[in-house]
């Protein structure tokens, strides 16, 4: 089974609008953290957002905020007031355990474009 | 600046010449990682390391090796490469949480 799935390939939103791009999870784990990154067409990875499993409160990083829902393994990136430069390919990841710090599962991404 | 430095950004080069990637990072982390992005299919996981002469194989090893003498280093050997292993390349390092990619290095193999 997948660990990380991303069902929106592609997206298209207003410049200034809000947008929320799905990502769910699959682990038995009770700790694990769930992360988004973006990359822009120049191709490097930035991170943007991290939510740990016991964390009560959904994470924010300024327009950026994690819409986690733990029962239906839900870990959506909402943007709001979309902007031009928010035009890249973004990755929800999930890194499983408390000790292992180096095993993240991807999913395939997906490309938003934001329209002026 | 607190960075994880590949070179190079960009290879290509023919099939069965070896090659290596190198990586290098100075935020003092334990744990590197190397990744394949292909389209469709996000990142997977090809090798990582906990720390120093410490590593062990990802999601999609065959075909790469990797070694860790040093902690800031962690470079990728693909001993004979194969057309299938073009692909963009990315090194991480994490400490106790998000891991930090560095530029990416774009591999074809002819």
């Amino acid at each position: 089974a997948q660990k990380i799935t991303q069902t929106q390939p592609g997206m298209f939103v207003q410049e200034k609008e809000a947008v929320t791009l799905d990502c769910t999870y699959d682990t038995s784990d009770q700790s694990y953290g769930l992360f988004w990154y973006k990359q822009p067409s120049s191709g490097e990875m930035i991170f943007l957002i991290y939510q740990g499993s016991y964390d009560e409160q959904n994470a924010t990083e300024g327009r950026y905020s994690l819409n986690f829902q733990k029962a239906r393994k839900s870990a959506n990136l909402v943007i709001s007031a979309s902007q031009l430069g928010d035009s890249a390919m973004y990755f929800c990841a999930m890194r499983e355990g408390s000790y292992n710090f180096n095993k993240f599962y991807f999913g395939s991404g997906t490309k938003l474009n934001v329209k002026p | 600046e607190a960075q994880v430095t590949q070179n190079p950004r960009y290879l290509i080069t023919v099939t069965g010449k070896k090659l290596t990637v190198t990586c290098s990072q100075n935020m003092n982390h334990e744990y590197m990682s190397w990744y394949r992005q292909d389209p469709g299919l996000g990142l997977r996981q090809i090798y990582y390391s906990m720390n120093v002469e410490v590593t062990d194989k990802g999601d999609v090893p065959e075909g790469y090796k990797v070694s860790r003498k040093e902690k800031r280093n962690f470079p990728l050997i693909l001993e004979s490469p194969s057309p299938n292993q073009t692909s963009l390349y990315f090194c991480a390092s994490s400490s106790t949480g998000v891991a930090f990619f560095g530029q990416g290095t774009r591999l074809t193999v002819v």
